[in-house]
């Protein structure tokens, strides 16, 4: 079990690029979550999947945000034309069907300029 | 609004005291609880939950407590050692009429512990 892993670790870019995280869950996970935390405040809910399903998204998420989970196992979250309002750590977490405890990976830190 | 909320933004104790983190929420429909830990630049890592079917849970040296009647919860540390200094979120999730199971997070504490 080697844990949630995420991918990059950091991300700097300009104000209106496109980013792209990845996530890889525990494998026998079928549930995974995104969700972004700003400074000061507790992680808050993104969206939802459940096995390739994307079941849930938080209002939140605005439409330059997608994620995908093609094959129910990784995960991606893309941010098209980035804004500065975007940079916070944004933190994917798996879990088991039936499971209460979700389990974090380490987060990517996004910063735009 | 803020459905789950940590009114003490830290908290400082002597190692071997008792630490004790509280938690208050709003939403009657939240039935499972839990704590993280977070060191900066690391993911939340899982500490301990509570079934909203139980008043009390021990794991080693953390024990949570729920006064369901209270909206309440408290997470005690102890004894307590340095290492235990990190941000403690306490979370709670629900039936919320379907099946996410999303996490609903306070501001969290940072607590020191001073050797």
């Amino acid at each position: 079990d080697t844990g949630v892993s995420q991918n990059p670790r950091h991300k700097i870019t300009k104000r209106g690029q496109n980013v792209t995280f990845r996530c890889d869950p525990i494998s026998e996970h079928n549930r995974l979550y995104w969700y972004r935390q700003t400074l000061g405040q507790g992680p808050e809910f993104l969206t939802y999947f459940q096995n390739e399903a994307q079941l849930e998204k938080s209002r939140l998420l605005s439409d330059r945000f997608s994620a995908e989970r093609p094959k129910g196992s990784f995960s991606t979250l893309e941010i098209q034309r980035t804004e500065q309002g975007d940079s916070a750590m944004y933190l994917c977490a798996s879990s088991l069907i039936g499971d209460n405890e979700q389990f974090f990976g380490p987060g990517t830190r996004l910063t735009v300029l | 609004d803020q459905q789950v909320k940590q009114n003490s933004p830290s908290l400082s104790v002597q190692e071997g005291r008792i630490s004790i983190l509280n938690c208050d929420y709003t939403n009657s429909m939240f039935d499972y609880f839990l704590w993280y830990k977070k060191y900066p630049a690391e993911g939340p890592t899982f500490l301990i939950s509570i079934s909203s079917i139980k008043d009390k849970n021990e794991d080693g040296r953390f024990t949570v407590f729920l006064n369901k009647s209270a909206k309440h919860l408290s997470l005690h540390i102890v004894p307590s050692q340095p290492g235990d200094s990190a941000v403690y979120f306490c979370a709670a999730s629900g039936d919320y009429g379907g099946a996410t199971n999303k996490l609903i997070f306070g501001t969290g504490t940072l607590l020191a512990v001073q050797p």
